[in-house]
């Protein structure tokens, strides 16, 4: 199985928003409404931000949300914060029963 | 609140097996509705899924390391288990514990350990 596919790097200025992609294939991301998002600071442990593609868990900041178009997922951060810079991770869930995660997305706030 | 904390040895030899436990505290790993996972991150890599386990036994193991790879649960001892056999340096990495807290493997992954780094040595 393949990685899905994140820019490496996005950046924005605070107050602005961002927006990271994922894309992945007719068997992930195209055919399952199963994509999260997880942010990522060195030495902590992954947050989960996004599931179901645009679900948040309770306790999330309503700045981040996700959305889906075909193959492509995407997690858009309004409002940018300092404490928004980190790295981003998208997965998804696959046909052959698995979960594929992307690159990872390292976000700067400016 | 529940806590999952990672623990086994920070060394291992190449070639050798690589053992890790994830003790769960806060809540029981008996619920038959719960999958719990492993992930690593290789140093400067990203995030990646190793597998998952439920109570009642069904595990889901990444293709790539589904040869060398086993999870387990020990539920007398609130714990679940990790090992890789014939490890390589391509296995360093920090190994997370999870839990997802809904039926399936793959969503609301809400729950993470803090993470331990494991080098393997040549």
């Amino acid at each position: 199985q393949s990685a899905l596919t994140q820019p490496a790097s996005v950046s924005g200025s605070p107050g602005q928003s961002i927006t990271i992609s994922c894309t992945g294939t007719s068997s992930d991301v195209g055919t399952y409404n199963y994509v999260s998002w997880y942010q990522h600071h060195p030495r902590k442990a992954p947050k989960l931000m996004i599931y179901d593609v645009s679900t948040r868990p309770s306790g999330v900041s309503n700045r981040f949300s996700g959305s889906k178009s075909g193959n492509t997922a995407s997690l858009t951060i309004s409002g940018l914060q300092a404490e928004d810079e980190a790295d981003y991770y998208c997965s998804s869930y696959t046909s052959s029963s698995t979960l594929v995660f992307g690159g990872g997305t390292k976000l700067t706030v400016l | 609140q529940l806590q999952m904390q990672e623990s086994g040895p920070g060394l291992v030899k190449a070639s050798e097996t690589l053992s890790l436990t994830c003790a769960v505290s806060g809540g029981s790993i008996s619920s038959t509705s719960y999958y719990w996972g492993w992930f690593r991150q290789p140093p400067g890599k990203g995030l990646a899924w190793i597998g998952s386990i439920n109570y009642s036994g069904n595990t889901y193991y990444t293709p790539s390391l589904k040869s060398r790879v086993t999870i387990s649960i020990d539920a007398s001892k609130n714990q679940f288990s990790l090992k890789l056999t014939s490890v390589t340096a391509a296995d360093t990495a920090v190994y997370y514990c999870a839990k997802s807290s809904r039926y399936d493997f793959w969503g609301l992954i809400d729950y993470w350990g803090q993470g331990t780094l494991v080098t393997v040595s040549s």
